[in-house]
């Protein structure tokens, strides 16, 4: 079955940049919609980007001059990159694939600290 | 971006059924009918339980169904059962080909 692997730093400095990087494995990462969510410790599910196996790509408004997202289909992996982290931007990071408009098929989720 | 709009809390006895509301505006939820629900356990990744407004995935009850009318969208989870104790969210896209999550409702089972 097709199982998502976050992999990536746990911890980052302020101002450092973010890359995350998510392995689709028993599947291909073609033809489908792939995205990123993260949560914040105690809080509520946020949503980040997503990407089209193509390289078509959309980010949060919030997010959008910090934010960018890649795909290697030779890989079979789609990759997320913040800059500029700060203490705010702690928090589980998700990435998923798209059924329609909904995620239905998840990561188990990596937590990054940010932290001086 | 501001998070669509869901009630803190939820609760119900085991065999009723309980109702989630999302309200967002006609720039998300009243704009298209693609409305998701997801349920998370604590320490777990969510899962989806329902996508474009009423649509089940493969092996999700049927206890669960979804609606829409206007700017709010709605969870309905019949004969409630404790596993269904946990956090729920909604999800619709938005103008701009972006989504925005709701602010998560806790739904216990008395």
């Amino acid at each position: 079955q097709v199982q998502l692997q976050e992999s990536g730093p746990g911890l980052l400095m302020p101002s450092e940049t973010l890359s995350l990087t998510c392995t689709v494995s028993g599947g291909s990462i073609s033809g489908h919609y792939w995205g990123w969510v993260r949560q914040p410790p105690g809080k509520g599910l946020e949503w980040i980007a997503y990407i089209y196996y193509s390289g078509k790509s959309n980010y949060d408004p919030s997010l959008i001059s910090r934010v960018a997202m890649s795909v290697d289909t030779s890989r079979n992996q789609f990759s997320l990159e913040l800059s500029s982290v700060t203490a705010a931007d702690t928090a589980v990071y998700f990435c998923a694939r798209y059924l329609s408009s909904g995620l239905d098929l998840w990561g188990q989720g990596i937590l990054v600290h940010v932290s001086s | 971006q501001s998070a669509l709009t869901q009630p803190a809390s939820v609760s119900g006895s085991p065999g009723q059924s309980i109702t989630i509301s999302c309200t967002g505006t006609s720039s998300d939820i009243g704009g298209y009918f693609l409305v998701s629900w997801y349920q998370q356990h604590p320490g777990t990744a969510p899962k989806l339980m329902i996508y474009d407004v009423s649509n089940r995935p493969s092996g999700v009850s049927n206890r669960f169904s979804g609606s829409k009318s206007g700017n709010t969208a709605s969870l309905t989870i019949s004969g409630l059962q404790a596993e269904d104790e946990a956090e729920y969210y909604c999800t619709s896209k938005r103008s701009g080909d972006t989504y925005v999550f709701g602010s998560g409702t806790k739904v216990t089972v008395l």
